[in-house]
Formats: structure tokens, C-alpha cells, sequence
């Protein structure tokens, strides 16, 4: 089974623009998670996905969004884009059945830098 | 809210010596789940082991084991004869069952193997 795939792998933006980041999920898994790494903070969460609705969202500002298709497949936008959002972009998905099944996989991540 | 501790940002061992790692987390929750995720350098990162908060026994995966304190909120992994390529972040993480199965995780322990 492929494993979570992200792309693009690097990104190379300046202030002001607007970015779109894609997520394909294990074939099966229905939640995809972002999460935002960068060093002395780790893992800040965005928001997660289960079925094409929005279901836990993190505490970011309203430039970062994200959705969900039909297929899982998700991609996570933002807008205005500041230098301090320079950062790994991690998707995470998981199967979402029961919590004894349930273990998120990770992505290679996004390597965002805003200039 | 629900919020993990990791309190050694850096660590360092001797190949074929044991390391322990430690982690706290705070909740009034009863079900959830832990984890350790291990993310080596510019690569994936990877689930280590999983303990399931109702099981008293300790989880073990090989040379990776956790002691799991449930009453001390306390969930450390030790590695048993470290070896090169245990080089890596180390992220503690929580999962709430009853908040939709969300992750949370810690800022991450940077363990490095000493040849």
C-alpha cells in the first residue's frame, strides 16, 4: 500500500503571495490532519478532515484553510502568506474507524519558505 | 485541554548504551491513547509504539519500550542498545478519544546515537 504522499516536497514563496499544498492519503484512511513543524515549537496542529467536513481546527489565523474531496485527498491553502509561516507542512492520515485502530501516518512534508 | 510535555529538548547516548526519554501529559480524560513517533533527519516521520491508556501492561516494540505511569501522567520510551539510526526527533503524543480521536503532541526530543 503507498504511503502519504505530499506535494510539492519544497516551496519557495515571497510575502504577500498565496500557496497551495496537496495531500494524498493511504488509500482507505478518511481523515487527513496538518500540522505545522517548526524548530523549539514541534508539531502545531491546523486542522483535520474526516469525510470532506472540517472536524478540529487548531489555533490559526483564518489565512490558513484547508479541504477535503471526495476521494480523501486534501490540500491546505494560505493566503498572505508571512514570513514566519516558513515551515514543514506535515499531513497525517489515518484510517478513522475505531480508536483501538487508529494511528496516524505521516507524510514527507511540505519545506515552505517565504521570502 | 490537553497538553504534552517533553522536557529534554536534546539528548545524546552511546551506541549500544540505553536511553530513556521522557514525556508528561495532562488530562482529566480516562480514554486515550500515547504515542512515539520518531521523525530521523529530512525524513518521514514514523510511529514508534502506541499504549493504550486502559492497558496496564507496558507497550514494547523490540528495543523500544515505554514505561507508562497512568496516575503520574507520565509515558517515557527507552531504547535498548542504541544504535546509529535511532538518530532522530522523538515526538510524544496524545490522543482524546472522546474529542474525535485528536492528536496532540509534544515539542520533540532530538536524540542523537554517539558511534
Amino acid at each position: 500500500k503507498a504511503g502519504v504522499t505530499q506535494t510539492p516536497r519544497y516551496l519557495i514563496k515571497t510575502r504577500g503571495q498565496q500557496v497551495t499544498l496537496s495531500c494524498s492519503p493511504i488509500s482507505g484512511h478518511r481523515s487527513v490532519s496538518w500540522y505545522q513543524q517548526t524548530p523549539g515549537q514541534g508539531l502545531q496542529f491546523l486542522f483535520e478532515y474526516f469525510s470532506e467536513t472540517q472536524r478540529n481546527k487548531g489555533n490559526f489565523p483564518g489565512r490558513f484553510s484547508g479541504r477535503q474531496f471526495s476521494n480523501s485527498r486534501s490540500e491546505m491553502n494560505v493566503s498572505t502568506l508571512e514570513l514566519g509561516d516558513s515551515a514543514l507542512y506535515l499531513c497525517a492520515s489515518r484510517l478513522a474507524r475505531t480508536p483501538s485502530t487508529d494511528t496516524q501516518y505521516f507524510g514527507p512534508g511540505t519545506r515552505l519558505t517565504v521570502l | 485541554a490537553q497538553t504534552v510535555t517533553q522536557s529534554q529538548p536534546e539528548m545524546s547516548v552511546q551506541e549500544a548504551e540505553t536511553v530513556t526519554l521522557s514525556c508528561t501529559y495532562d488530562t482529566s480524560e480516562n480514554n486515550y491513547y500515547l504515542f512515539w513517533y520518531k521523525q530521523p533527519p529530512s525524513r518521514q516521520m514514523i510511529l514508534v509504539i502506541r499504549q493504550e491508556a486502559y492497558k496496564q501492561q507496558n507497550a514494547t516494540e523490540n528495543r523500544f519500550s515505554v514505561n507508562f505511569q497512568k496516575a503520574a501522567k507520565s509515558f517515557s520510551l527507552k531504547i535498548s542498545d542504541s544504535q546509529l539510526g535511532d538518530t532522530a526527533m522523538y515526538f510524544c503524543a496524545f490522543m482524546n478519544v472522546r474529542s474525535g480521536n485528536q492528536f496532540y503532541f509534544g515539542t520533540g526530543t532530538s536524540l542523537t546515537v554517539i558511534p
